[in-house]
């Protein structure tokens, strides 16, 4: 079955850097994009960007653009999100999501999840 | 960017009522809409995708419709497992979340 597992928890300091895995399996990986969308406590659903796992190709939203970095690695079927020059507006559940239709060249509904990544930014 | 809109933002219902959840897209966004359940403490739940098509699994008291740009997620007899947060998204350009609409137990 379609699995993504998620790295743990993080506290990181203003200013800093933090770099989320999501571990998948269950499908072949080159054939679906991944998705980040991230929830503050409490509050609702933020789409962060979307990467081709066949070609490495990016889409960021706007708000994120020059502070994410989203990479895959095939071999072992990983995909990352990098962001950088942490806020405390930050602080949030950070969530892998796959694409439900294969070959997408853009965002696609969300039918696998990981378990989510809480990122706390603190001094 | 897109913009969506959702209502209502809480909407307090019984089990057995007939529910209706709203979003509207700022643009023409054709039937690129999903729907999605989240409960407290997990990821969301794909439910409907193309504005009508629901998820394989998913109970057949969801439905969803679209007119213009205005969207609606209804269940037609609302069970105690749906008591939950349930959001719409748009991927006709990138992607975009509408805000949420939490349905509590009346």
């Amino acid at each position: 079955q379609v699995q993504l597992v998620q790295s743990g928890a993080e506290v990181k300091k203003p200013g800093a850097s933090v770099k989320v895995s999501c571990k998948t399996s269950g499908y072949p990986f080159t054939s679906y994009a991944v998705n980040w969308v991230r929830q503050v406590p409490g509050l609702g659903l933020e789409w962060v960007g979307w990467i081709s796992a066949y070609n490495g190709i990016t889409h960021y939203a706007q708000k994120f653009q020059g502070r994410v970095t989203m990479t895959t690695d095939t071999p072992t079927s990983t995909a990352y999100m990098d962001l950088r020059s942490l806020t405390s507006d930050d602080t949030a559940v950070y969530y892998c999501a796959r694409d439900r239709a294969m070959d997408t060249v853009s965002p696609d509904p969300l039918d696998g999840w990981g378990q989510g990544t809480l990122v706390t930014v603190s001094s | 960017d897109i913009q969506m809109t959702q209502s209502p933002s809480t909407l307090s219902a019984s089990v057995g009522d007939r529910v209706t959840i709203t979003c509207r897209a700022s643009q023409n966004i054709y039937s690129w809409l999903a729907w999605y359940q989240q409960k407290p403490g997990k990821a969301p739940k794909l439910l409907i995708y193309k504005a009508s098509i629901l998820e394989s699994g998913v109970p057949s008291r969801f439905s969803g419709s679209a007119s213009g740009t205005e969207f609606t997620l209804t269940i037609s007899s609302l069970q105690p497992d749906d008591f939950a947060t349930y959001y719409c998204q748009q991927h006709y350009r990138y992607s975009t979340f509408g805000q949420g609409t939490k349905v509590e137990i009346k």
